[in-house]
This record gives C-alpha cells, structure tokens and sequence, in this order.
C-alpha cells in the first residue's frame, strides 16, 4: 500500500512565526503535491514538484514555499505564517505524467494565533 | 482555469436509497477523479476516469466528455457511505494538480 505521511496532524504557531509541514511518500513517486482545504473553497493547490529540486507553482502559492531535496520528502515552509493560513494542509503524491491517481496524506490541521 | 462545480451540495437520505452526485466542468480535461473524505480528513480515491463507466462494488462512476460531465452513483447506501465525495480534474497532459469541486456531504441514516 502507498503511505504518504504528514509530520503533525495538528499544529498551533503565532503570526510570524516559520512553519514547516513535513511529508514523505514511500512509493517512489515522482510527483508530489501540497494541498489547503477550506469550509467553502474546497481544496486548493499551493504548489507541486515533479522531481527532485524541481518546484512549480500552483494556484495559491502566495506566502508558501516548498522545498524537495530527496525524492521521498517535500516541504511546505510558510516563511512568515498569518492567520489566514490557518487551514487544513493535505500532501498528496503520483506517480507518471497522465492523470495517475493521487494518495493522499492524513492532514495537518494548522491554527495560525 | 478549470472551473468544477459539484452538485447537491449537501445530501441526506435513508439507507438503501441510490445516491447520484454530479460534477460538471468547463474545460476539457485529461482525467477526471472522484475522491471520498471521511470526519477527520483522510482522502481515498476511489476512482479517475478519462472515458465510459467504471464501477467498483456498490460505486458506479461515469462520465459523459462531450458534455463535461460525471456522475458517482451509490447503490444500496449504506451509513458508512456517509462522507464528502468530491469531484477532481486534471485539465492538462502533465504533472500539475487536480483542479478540486467544493464536494458534497452524503449523510445516510439508518
């Protein structure tokens, strides 16, 4: 079974503060995708790699960074966190290029003070 | 950018019933996925589409391209089926994220 893990499933950090997500796959996937879930917009993609040291944007990816320097992990860094980032953070990864099924992580529950 | 939209939005019925959820979206699309959130987050995917009908157990999806549309169907529901269903797409050939509907939360009561 593919397992992708997401460091914390909550988490509570003051405004301002660096906050890293953490989240490993261990399928070898080459694909792997960071998520926010909110009540009415449903989930929104931050940002996406497609390989090692390989980053894309996606549609919200304003205050966020990511980071993939092994092929298993890719961070999300919010470098300075506010209070409209708190929200449910979901990893996701896939492998190939053609539209494969993406396994989701847990969540990490996030609560910007 | 592809927009999805997801209908009903919230949906209650009594066990047994056929439960029909549809997603519809305004570019054409690579792949369609329907994905099942439980309380407490977890996503399991359940199916992904590109054409035709596919059916796993009691869950039917189809998907209609020439009309931008999908249906997930659930025969014989159960409570257990009780959970948001949501409706993603892949609009281009690469490795870019799913393009996600608001979902829809099926409650069945006993």
């Amino acid at each position: 079974d593919v397992k992708v893990t997401q460091s914390s499933r909550y988490l509570v950090k003051r405004t301002g503060e660096k906050v890293f997500l953490e989240c490993v796959q261990d399928m070898d996937h080459e694909n792997m995708f960071w998520y926010r879930q909110d009540p009415g917009l449903g989930l929104r993609l931050i940002y996406f790699s497609y390989d090692v040291k390989m980053k894309e944007k996606g549609d919200i990816p304003e205050g966020y960074s990511v980071s993939r320097e092994k092929k298993e992990r890719f961070s999300l860094i919010l470098e300075s966190a506010s209070t409209n980032q708190t929200s449910m953070y979901l990893c996701a990864s896939s492998n190939g290029l053609g539209g494969e099924t993406q396994y989701f992580g847990p969540g990490t529950r996030l609560l910007v003070l | 950018k592809n927009e999805v939209e997801q209908s009903p939005q919230n949906l209650t019925a009594q066990e047994g019933e056929f439960i029909t959820i549809n997603c519809s979206y305004s570019v054409g699309i690579s792949a369609l996925h329907w994905l099942q959130q439980h309380p407490g987050g977890g996503i399991v995917s359940l199916f992904m589409l590109s054409s035709g009908k596919k059916k796993h157990g009691r869950l039917i999806a189809t998907i209609n391209i020439q009309e931008k549309h999908s249906s997930l169907h659930i025969t014989a529901s159960h409570p257990r089926d009780s959970a948001v269903y949501i409706c993603a797409v892949r609009s281009g050939g690469g490795a870019d994220g799913l393009t996600f509907g608001k979902g829809t939360h099926l409650i069945i009561q006993p």
